[in-house]
């Protein structure tokens, strides 16, 4: 499975879009986009994937580049309890593991 | 929704004692999964699980054992819990669509944070 790059913090205004990157330069093409956040002391959540379109869903969008080697993660419009740790991974469709990363650690002012 | 059920979020245990850490899911999934967390080292795999009684060690399986013997339910066993077995310890299930080849999405449970003292 490719590598991710996250920045490892960052912080939105409550109400604002959180825009969260992701470069995985070295995706391949069976390989899928999938984020993921985890709340402190819970466990990790589903948010979102997709493969080469844009994908959206009650919780957020995904925009993959068109070369596919980055994404962003949208949350359009952050409140206090999005104040998270986003994990992008990447995995091809077929993989098992889901393979974790640091992530980013989003935390979202009043 | 899918729903991953651990049995404990809390557990302390004394060193050198058998511990069980259980798991349940109830939408029929296929595969399943054993993580621990610990600061500074993000998610580790330690085994899974893709059927009835068939299980893979992932990164981390020293010093731990499972058990699937039915559908629903992955069991993970430290047969002799040691100190630095302390760490979150979270399950995850997911399905398999044959059809497309493709596993999908993975669901965790909350976390069973396990204390060995």
């Amino acid at each position: 499975d490719a590598k991710t790059t996250q920045p490892t913090s960052m912080d939105c205004a409550e109400g604002r879009a959180a825009n969260l990157p992701c470069n995985h330069s070295t995706i391949s093409g069976n390989e899928y986009v999938y984020w993921y956040r985890q709340i402190h002391s819970q466990g990790p959540q589903y948010i979102i994937h997709g493969l080469k379109n844009n994908e959206t869903n009650e919780m957020a969008s995904l925009i993959i580049t068109e070369d596919r080697k980055s994404s962003t993660l949208i949350l359009p419009h952050a409140t206090l309890r999005d104040t998270a740790v986003y994990y992008c991974i990447v995995r091809v469709a077929y993989g098992q593991n889901f393979v974790f990363g640091p992530g980013t650690r989003l935390s979202v002012l009043p | 929704d899918v729903k991953v059920t651990q049995s404990s979020r809390y557990l302390v245990k004394r060193t050198g004692e058998k511990v069980f850490l259980e798991c349940v899911q109830d939408m029929d999934h296929e595969n399943m999964f054993w993580y621990r967390q610990d600061p500074g080292l993000g998610l580790r795999l330690i085994y899974f699980s893709y059927d009835v009684k068939m299980k893979e060690k992932g990164d981390i399986p020293e010093g731990y054992s499972v058990s699937r013997e039915k559908k629903e339910r992955f069991s993970l066993i430290l047969e002799s819990a040691s100190t630095n077995q302390t760490s979150m310890y979270l399950c995850a299930s997911s399905l398999w669509v044959g059809t497309a080849k493709m596993n999908t999405e993975a669901f965790f449970g909350q976390g069973t944070r396990l204390t060995v003292v």
